[in-house]
């Protein structure tokens, strides 16, 4: 079935530092969206990205159908930004999503 | 903006009780969907709807039931509620097509079946 792979599992950054999320995948998508989670929160939808760049803020999403793979870039990270970051992919049925585990973010003063 | 609400947003079962989880969205969206998280699972689908009168087995179906008596209205049913299904439920909603499309999340529901 459908695989979604993301890295790292955890992140830690000094306030002010970028990050890099990765989702890799393992069959062709049809669409591709990124969540924010607060603990005991909702999933808020960051991007829906299926393909090429968006740019929202200090937030990047870049999707690369041939490759399989999508990237969330956080740059100048703020406090506010600690959570979990979810993505999920769409099958070609494109009727559903299937998540990866997530990253947990911490950013620190 | 896209709104999904649940209700009840806490929910406390007994072993073998009968649970109803229900789901409303404002979006005029075909699609809506039930999912489950777990720690070390992620998000997993439990059913599925492309529109009213419609319900869809998602990925782990078994002890649920769904009913979409309206566009608006979706709902889970748990008739025999197991421990195993202590869990945060979500409901979603999405526009149709096979090109896919953004999903909007409602705040979710804790259930704990003791």
């Amino acid at each position: 079935g459908q695989q979604v792979q993301q890295s790292p599992t955890s992140l830690v950054l000094q306030e002010g530092e970028n990050a890099e999320l990765q989702c890799n995948f393992s069959t062709s998508l049809n669409s591709m969206q990124w969540f924010y989670q607060r603990p005991g929160g909702s999933l808020i939808s960051v991007f829906y990205n299926p393909s090429g760049t968006k740019q929202s803020g200090r937030l990047t999403s870049t999707t690369v159908i041939k490759e399989r793979r999508s990237s969330l870039h956080i740059s100048s990270s703020q406090i506010t930004d600690s959570g979990t970051y979810l993505c999920a992919m769409g099958s070609n049925m494109g009727y559903k999503l299937t998540f990866g585990t997530g990253t947990s973010l911490l950013v620190d003063p | 903006e896209a709104a999904v609400t649940q209700s009840p947003r806490n929910k406390v079962a007994v072993t073998g009780g009968k649970v109803t989880l229900s789901c409303n969205q404002t979006n005029n969206h075909n699609n809506m969907y039930w999912y489950r998280q777990d720690t070390g699972h992620g998000l997993r689908l439990i059913h599925y709807s492309y529109g009213a009168g419609s319900t869809e087995k998602g990925d782990i179906p078994d002890g649920y039931k769904a009913s979409r008596p309206s566009q608006e209205n979706f709902s889970l049913i748990l008739e025999l509620a197991t421990p195993s299904q202590t869990s945060v439920y979500f409901c979603a909603s999405g526009e149709a097509g096979t090109g896919g499309s953004e999903q909007y999340f409602g705040p979710g529901t804790r259930l704990t079946v003791l």
